[in-house]
């Protein structure tokens, strides 16, 4: 079985650009999470949708941020515009109930 | 407010040495517990959980972890490590709205 997929791996942009990521959770899996994970970190929650609803986004910081899940299947974190301190792995999983499976995460670096 | 800590930073052990990686939760009803390893520049790979009832739980790689209410702990062990272990360790406590609190992860270095 598939886990978690997200893309791209790696992302460089220069600040005031935007960016978005990509994930895809394991089939059958209705609930999706993103977290960011800053240097030396645990990862910390921006945001999780069951189906296509978000039902926790008071993490997510609104002015710059934005998520979707359209189809309620696969999801796209976007920010726009990137600041320096946005630079983190960003982090997908997915759950059916309560263990969440995670993705390899995007690195994000802004300069 | 709820909260995961993991006291160690870093900790080096020698191959075939025993580990303990401590783990504490400032929470009062019984919690969801989580350990997760991240090798470089990979996502987390879930080791074991605890929900309820025995409170040693076996997870993959040999790795086990006890919860001590008594103590607010959830350390995971293993008897003999293995230079593929070397990795970072996280312990998670879950919310009653399934949001995962991380602790701030343990290092482990493995001395050949």
């Amino acid at each position: 079985e598939a886990g978690v997929v997200q893309s791209p791996r790696y992302k460089i942009i220069e600040k005031k650009q935007p960016v978005a990521f990509w994930c895809n959770p394991i089939s059958g899996h209705n609930t999706l999470y993103w977290y960011r994970q800053n240097l030396g970190q645990g990862p910390e929650l921006l945001i999780r949708y069951e189906n296509e609803e978000a039902v926790d986004d008071s993490q997510l910081p609104k002015d710059r941020f934005s998520a979707e899940r359209l189809k309620g299947v696969d999801s796209t974190l976007k920010i726009q515009p990137a600041e320096l301190g946005d630079s983190a792995v960003y982090l997908c999983a997915s759950s059916l109930v309560e263990t969440q499976y995670f993705g390899p995460g995007t690195r994000l670096t802004v300069l | 407010a709820q909260s995961v800590t993991q006291p160690d930073i870093h900790i080096t052990v020698s191959e075939g040495a025993s580990l303990e990686l401590r783990c504490n939760y400032s929470y009062g009803a019984t919690p969801y517990l989580f350990w997760y390893v991240q090798s470089p520049g990979q996502g987390l790979q879930l080791l074991l959980k605890y929900f309820s009832g025995d409170t040693l739980v076996q997870g993959i790689k040999g790795f086990e972890a006890e919860f001590k209410r008594s103590q607010s702990s959830f350390n995971l062990r293993k008897p003999s490590v293995h230079w593929s272990d070397a990795a970072e360790y996280f312990c998670a406590w879950m919310d009653s709205s399934y949001k995962l609190i991380f602790g701030s992860g343990t290092r482990l270095l493995v001395r050949p």
